[in-house]
This record gives structure tokens, sequence and C-alpha cells, in this order.
């Protein structure tokens, strides 16, 4: 079964913690993304990882770290200078399907709240 | 800066009804298209690739307008089951494939 898995599915944090979600995904996707999306809004991009060891800030990636050791392998950490950090954390990865068109298929998130 | 402009709605239809959305996009350059379904509390889906040609997929049509930069979603025979939000998405490579998202179009389908 391919797929990509995002653990845990809730996660609960005190604020000033340093907290990392997981994101694994089996497709062989070259490109990886994380996204974050508040109660009635977009997805807003974090970071993007098009290739093993590098990775690049998003929209809104002040407060987040990433790293991109392993193609399968994404993880996000949100760390304590995250001004609002309570949210659904989305990953996602993408694959070229031909020509100039992509695809890409999310993981089924984490949602984080810090009190 | 590239936007993805959607009617938030909500639209409220009635079963077996036939519903359209629109979406604007601002980058005239975009080549791919797509609508994905979000449940709620769940992840985005996808549902289809918008075609220049335009493309269906049973129930649900998908057009792509590029003098007018919009594109299109059509169902038709309106289930309960299709109650969801529905993004649209532009996606542009040029390197690194960084797709826009609009913020999604309530769908409630009632009996």
């Amino acid at each position: 079964d391919g797929g990509i898995t995002q653990s845990p599915k809730y996660l609960f944090r005190k604020e000033g913690q340093n907290v990392t979600l997981s994101c694994e995904q089996n497709l062989n996707h070259d490109a990886m993304y994380w996204y974050r999306q508040d109660p009635g809004q977009g997805l807003r991009l974090i970071y993007y990882s098009q290739i093993v060891n590098d990775f690049q800030k998003g929209d809104i990636a002040e407060g987040y770290s990433v790293s991109r050791e392993k193609k399968e392998s994404f993880p996000l950490t949100v760390t304590s200078a995250q001004k609002n950090p309570t949210a659904f954390y989305l990953c996602a990865s993408s694959y070229r399907q031909g020509g100039d068109s992509y695809e890409q298929y999310f993981g089924p998130g984490t949602r984080l709240t810090v009190t | 800066r590239k936007e993805v402009e959607q009617d938030p709605g909500p639209f409220n239809v009635p079963e077996g009804a036939t519903v359209a959305f629109n979406c604007t996009y601002s980058n005239s350059a975009s080549q791919s298209f797509f609508w994905y379904r979000q449940d709620c509390r769940k992840e985005p889906k996808l549902l289809m690739s918008v075609y220049s040609s335009g493309n269906e997929d049973g129930r649900f049509t998908a057009q792509l307008n590029r003098a007018s930069q919009y594109i299109s979603l059509l169902i038709r025979d309106s289930k309960l089951s299709d109650s969801a939000t529905y993004l649209c998405v532009e996606g542009s490579s040029g390197g690194s494939y960084i797709p826009t998202f609009g913020r999604g179009t309530s769908l409630i389908v009632h009996p």
C-alpha cells in the first residue's frame, strides 16, 4: 500500500516546547511539502524540498524547521518561536506526471494544539 | 504574487441538482490545474486534473478558460456525499513545483 503517513494524528503540547511532526512517504516522490491550515483558511506553505538534503522556505517558515536526510522522510519541527502553533499540519508529496504537469498528494494530517 | 480566487459559498443545493463552481487564477503562465476535495477535518484529496480541452469523470466536468484565466467544476446529479469543500489549485513549475491553492468553495447537498 503506497501512501503518505503522518503521525501522530493529534498532538498536545505546552507553550514553550518544541515538537516534531513526522511525515513518511513510500511513493518514491522526489518533492515533499509542509502546509498549515487554520479554520476557514486555505493552505499555507511552510517548507518544501525538491530533493534529499535540500529544502526551501515557503510563505510562513518563521518558527519552523525541517530536514530531508532521506527521500522518504520530511519531519517538521514546530519551535517555541512560532507565535501561533495551534493548527492542522498537512504533509504532501508530488511527482512529475509528464511534461510540465505534476500531481500532489496529501497525508492525513496532524492536528496540533498548544496551550 | 500568484493568486487563486474562489467564492467561499456555501452553495446549498438539493440532491439531484447541478452545481458549478468557478475559480480565477492570476498567473497566465500556469500549465496545470486541479480540483481537490476536502472533507471536514480531513486532508485534501485529488478530485481531477483540468485539461485544456476540458475533461469529464462521471458526474464531474472540469473546464479551463485560458483567455479569461478561470477554471470551473460542474457537478451533475448532486449526492449527499458530495458535500465537502472544493479546492482549486494552480500549479506552475519552472524548476520547482509549487502549487497555489484557493481557499475553497463549500458545498452542502441537502435531501
